[in-house]
């Protein structure tokens, strides 16, 4: 049972243009979010999360929102620079009793940028 | 560099041999995470430790596999008599305490044949 889903492989935006990537959940119990991005070969890279009592968070050029009632959080990327292509994970925090902190991911969202 | 570091980054085995993958958290971080991620899917959670405990372990960590943290600094990840479907990605992660951001590393690569 996937509780977090990507459900969009892969998206392809013009440079400087807003990026969208969007992520679905089921768990209602999940209180944090991540989003993580990815190079070949190489581990994820933490970009930006939001806590479940909050409904956006802005950092430079990333913008996460979260609407609890729909399940649902997407990443905004604006604009959009080539070197921002890559895939890009959502994760949600999955406590349950023993407060692990571990993280459930979504499939990924392969980001094409085009110059 | 103070991140997550891992070794080795890439490992070629032939089935039935075993290996082990080392990883060296973020200074001072107590908790310590590896995760196992296949092509085309997201990181799956394999085990955590906090400190040197081993508190969690999912139900994708055969009897084949077996984690330590002995000293609760760095871990190891052993896998015994390897299997063509262990090929993929070992991460290892870590983070201060909960509530906070959990960090990755490079990864390790595996590649079974």
């Amino acid at each position: 049972d996937q509780q977090v889903k990507q459900n969009s492989p892969s998206l392809s935006v013009q440079e400087g243009r807003i990026s969208i990537l969007n992520c679905d959940y089921t768990n209602s119990m999940f209180d944090y979010f991540l989003w993580y991005k990815k190079y070949p070969a190489e581990g994820p890279t933490f970009l930006i999360s939001i806590s479940s009592i909050k409904d956006k968070n802005e950092d430079g050029r990333f913008t996460v929102f979260l609407n609890k009632s729909a399940k649902h959080l997407s990443l905004h990327i604006v604009p959009s620079q080539p070197g921002d292509s890559a895939v890009y994970f959502c994760a949600a925090r999955d406590d349950g009793s023993s407060n692990t902190g571990k993280l459930i991911f979504g499939q990924g969202t392969t980001l094409q940028v085009k110059p | 560099d103070t991140g997550v570091s891992q070794d080795p980054r890439h490992k070629i085995t032939k089935r039935g041999q075993n290996v082990t993958f080392r990883c060296d958290p973020i200074s001072e971080h107590n908790r310590l995470y590896w995760y196992r991620q296949t092509l085309g899917q997201g990181p799956e959670f394999l085990t955590y430790f906090q400190n040197e405990a081993q508190l969690e372990k999912s139900r994708l960590l055969s009897d084949r596999f077996s984690a330590e943290r002995p000293k609760g600094s760095f871990s190891t990840l052993e896998i015994q008599r390897t299997e063509q479907g262990d090929s993929a990605m070992y991460l290892c992660a870590s983070s201060l305490g909960n509530g906070n951001t959990i960090y990755f590393g490079e990864g390790s690569w595996l590649t079974v044949v």
